[in-house]
C-alpha cells in the first residue's frame, strides 16, 4: 500500500460544477498537507496548505483536512475550464525539512 | 528569469549513454530538491541541497544517479548508463528556506530507447 492514495480519474465535469477530489494517507506523524496543480507538461505549482486538521479557504478553492480519517479534500467551486489539470495532493511530517510525499494525481477536466 | 528553469527540456538516450541534467533555481534559495515524476504518477524524491550540502539522497534509485551542486546554486543530476526504467521527467524544485513554498522547475522529460 502507498503512503498516498488518490484516485486518478480522469474526473470530467461541466463548467460551473462543484468538484470535489481526495486523498488517504496512512503515515499519522503527516502534519503539512498541500494542494498542487500542474498543468501538462509544466512543473506542479503549489495552491493550497494546511497544517493539521480544519478547512482553508481561498477564492474558489476550500481545501479539508480530518487527520482522524487519514482524509483530506480540496474543493473548487464554480469550476472553469482553466481549472483543467492534473491536481497532486502532498504532504510532510514538518516544514523544517522533509521529503514531501506526493499522492499520483486526480486528472480533470472541466467542459465549457 | 524569475522562475526555476530545467534544460534540456527534452532528452533521448540510448540505452546505456550518459545524460546530464540541469537545474537553476531561483537566484537566493538555499533550498534545492529532485524529483522524478513517472507518467500517470506524482513526483518521487530524489535528493535534497542546502547550499551546496547534499543533505538527504535516499531517493536515488541506484548508484547510476548522481546529483552535484558545488557552488550552491545551479545544480546537475547526471544518470549514468541509462536504463529503460529511467524513462521519466525529472523536477526541480527551490525554496527560500526551510518554511516556505518549493518551487517547481518546468521538468526534463527522459526518454530511454
Amino acid at each position: 500500500q502507498k503512503e498516498v492514495e488518490q484516485d486518478p480519474g480522469p474526473l470530467s465535469v461541466p463548467e460551473g460544477a462543484i468538484v470535489s477530489l481526495n486523498c488517504t494517507y496512512s503515515n499519522s506523524a503527516f502534519q503539512y498537507f498541500m494542494w498542487y496543480r500542474q498543468y501538462s507538461r509544466k512543473g506542479p505549482e503549489l495552491l493550497m496548505y494546511t497544517y493539521s486538521s480544519g478547512n482553508k479557504e481561498d477564492g474558489r478553492f476550500t481545501a479539508q483536512v480530518d487527520k482522524s480519517s487519514k482524509y483530506i479534500s480540496l474543493f473548487i467551486r464554480d469550476s472553469q475550464p482553466s481549472d483543467s489539470a492534473t491536481y497532486l495532493c502532498a504532504m510532510s511530517v514538518s516544514t523544517v525539512y522533509d521529503k514531501v510525499i506526493f499522492g499520483p494525481g486526480t486528472s480533470l477536466s472541466v467542459i465549457p | 528569469g524569475a522562475g526555476v528553469s530545467q534544460s534540456p527540456r527534452y532528452k533521448v538516450a540510448k540505452r546505456g549513454q550518459d545524460v546530464a541534467l540541469r537545474c537553476d533555481p531561483i537566484s537566493g534559495h538555499v533550498s534545492l530538491f529532485w524529483y522524478q515524476q513517472a507518467l500517470g504518477q506524482g513526483p518521487e524524491f530524489l535528493t535534497y541541497f542546502q547550499n551546496e550540502a547534499q543533505l538527504d539522497k535516499s531517493g536515488l534509485p541506484s548508484d547510476r544517479f548522481f546529483a552535484e551542486r558545488p557552488e550552491g546554486s545551479v545544480s546537475t543530476l547526471k544518470i549514468q548508463r541509462t536504463q529503460q526504467e529511467d524513462s521519466a521527467v525529472y523536477l526541480c524544485a527551490s525554496r527560500v528556506g526551510s518554511y516556505n513554498e518549493q518551487f517547481f522547475g518546468p521538468g526534463t522529460r527522459l526518454t530511454v530507447l
